[in-house]
């Protein structure tokens, strides 16, 4: 079936560092790859997402980056700060409308970020 | 908007009981999903929904039931509950016309 893997599962970088969070997929009908943040026992939430039309984008601090024809896409965080200590996880899956929206998500990263 | 609220937040179940979670959104979404995340891992789909009255399997739906009798709610069905199904349950919506899904704020379920 359909799998996404996540790498590494835990990450730990000094305040102000760059940290960097890598995934591939398998399914090559997935146009759809969202990240999410999960702070400890809340839920998770959207901070940035890309569809296969486009190579990279940009929100601030964090940009993701696609390599639709190699199956992997990974996320940057630059400038980290402690408040971005969190479990972050990729997913994929289709995009547009009347799709199912069946989001195949990865194992996870803990993010620790040392001041 | 209150968004995706889900009830209980916590409960502890003996092994053989059954429960329903509940998950109610208020934005009118048509698809609606329910994930189960198990420690240290990711979310695997249980079940979802693209509209009332349809509904299909995700990734793991052995021992759970679903149903979708109107927009706003899409109740999860536990029958008898085992020690495996002890796990955070989150509820998910999604627009018609965006794929970003929104999440409620889970229900930790504990069956001893």
């Amino acid at each position: 079936g359909e799998n996404v893997e996540q790498h590494p599962s835990t990450l730990s970088v000094q305040e102000g560092d760059s940290a960097v969070i890598k995934c591939t997929y398998s399914d090559s009908a997935s146009n759809y790859f969202p990240w999410y943040k999960q702070e400890l026992g809340k839920r998770p939430q959207l901070i940035i997402d890309i569809r296969s039309n486009v190579g990279e984008k940009k929100d601030q601090r964090i940009a993701v980056t696609l390599n639709k024809t190699a199956k992997h896409f990974s996320l940057h965080i630059t400038e980290t700060q402690p408040e971005d200590s969190a479990v972050y996880f990729c997913a994929a899956g289709p995009s547009g409308s009347s799709n199912t929206g069946k989001l195949i998500f990865g194992q996870g990263t803990t993010l620790q970020v040392k001041p | 908007n209150a968004g995706v609220t889900q009830t209980p937040k916590f409960r502890i179940l003996k092994i053989g009981q059954s429960m329903t979670l509940q998950c109610a959104q208020d934005m009118n979404h048509n698809y609606m999903y329910w994930y189960r995340q198990d420690p240290g891992m990711g979310l695997k789909l249980i079940y979802y929904s693209v509209g009332a009255g349809i509904t299909d399997k995700g990734e793991v739906p052995n021992g759970y039931n679903v149903s979708r009798s109107t927009t706003e709610d899409f109740p999860l069905r536990l029958e008898l509950a085992a020690p495996s199904q002890t796990s955070v349950y989150f509820c998910a919506s999604r627009g018609d016309q965006r794929d970003t899904q929104y999440f409620g704020p889970g229900t930790r379920l504990t069956v001893l």
